[in-house]
């Protein structure tokens, strides 16, 4: 079992619909959790982080935490063509020595 | 302006030769990493540092070395024991490892095996 698990996609949604992305983990004593993107060739850059239960919001985004299940997810409201790039899931090892990252998932948002 | 820088963005290596990729930042950060990334693929972890002259094997160590001599460094190096060297490398930093766990990161080398 992949210690962060992500479904590689593509993911293909239609402008200005919900895009659902899903990441599931193995180390039930991890404590953070992060989404970046990352555009085709570039960096990753840091969208949302997570540490409790529940919901947070942030603009268009929305990082969702179920701990007791072990899963964490990303939804991006009123998608647009921008948005198409790689998302990565990310969670630190419950050592909290290191970070570690989903194969990521691959959005795509058709006009 | 803070931030990671790396060098070279691209380079061109040969079979059996040693290459080294710079990893410099003035974020202030203690932890500092290296990450591997293949097309179509995550990122793995190869070595981490949290403090100078201390560091840490990831997840696929073999074939790579690091040293961490000052805060702002953390050159890697490639070896002719990395059997497989083509890819896209990240290096990253945060305050420190198991603290708020954000990354920052460079734009990323990319080695190519002649």
């Amino acid at each position: 079992q992949k210690e962060v698990e992500q479904n590689s996609g593509p993911l293909s949604v239609p402008e200005g619909a919900i895009a659902s992305l899903n990441c599931t983990y193995s180390d039930r004593g991890s404590q953070s959790f992060f989404w970046y993107r990352q555009y085709s060739g570039k960096s990753p850059e840091l969208i949302m982080f997570i540490y409790s239960n529940g919901d947070k919001e942030d603009g268009r985004f929305t990082a969702q935490l179920n701990k007791a299940s072990q899963y964490v997810s990303l939804l991006i409201r009123d998608s647009q063509p921008s948005d198409s790039a790689t998302y990565l899931c990310a969670v630190t090892a419950s050592s909290a020595s290191k970070i570690i990252f989903g194969s990521g998932t691959r959005l795509s948002i058709r006009p | 302006d803070g931030g990671i820088t790396q060098s070279p963005k691209y380079l061109f290596r040969k079979e059996g030769q040693n290459v080294t990729l710079s990893c410099e930042q003035n974020l202030n950060h203690d932890a500092m990493y290296w990450y591997r990334q293949d097309p179509g693929q995550g990122l793995r972890l190869i070595y981490y540092s949290q403090i100078v002259n201390d560091f840490q094997k990831g997840d696929i160590a073999e074939g790579y070395s690091v040293s961490r001599e000052k805060k702002e460094s953390f050159p890697l190096t490639v070896t002719s024991a990395q059997k497989n060297p083509t890819a896209f490398y990240l290096c990253a930093s945060s305050i420190s490892v198991g603290g708020s766990g954000e990354l920052f990161f460079g734009e990323g080398s990319r080695l190519t095996v002649l």
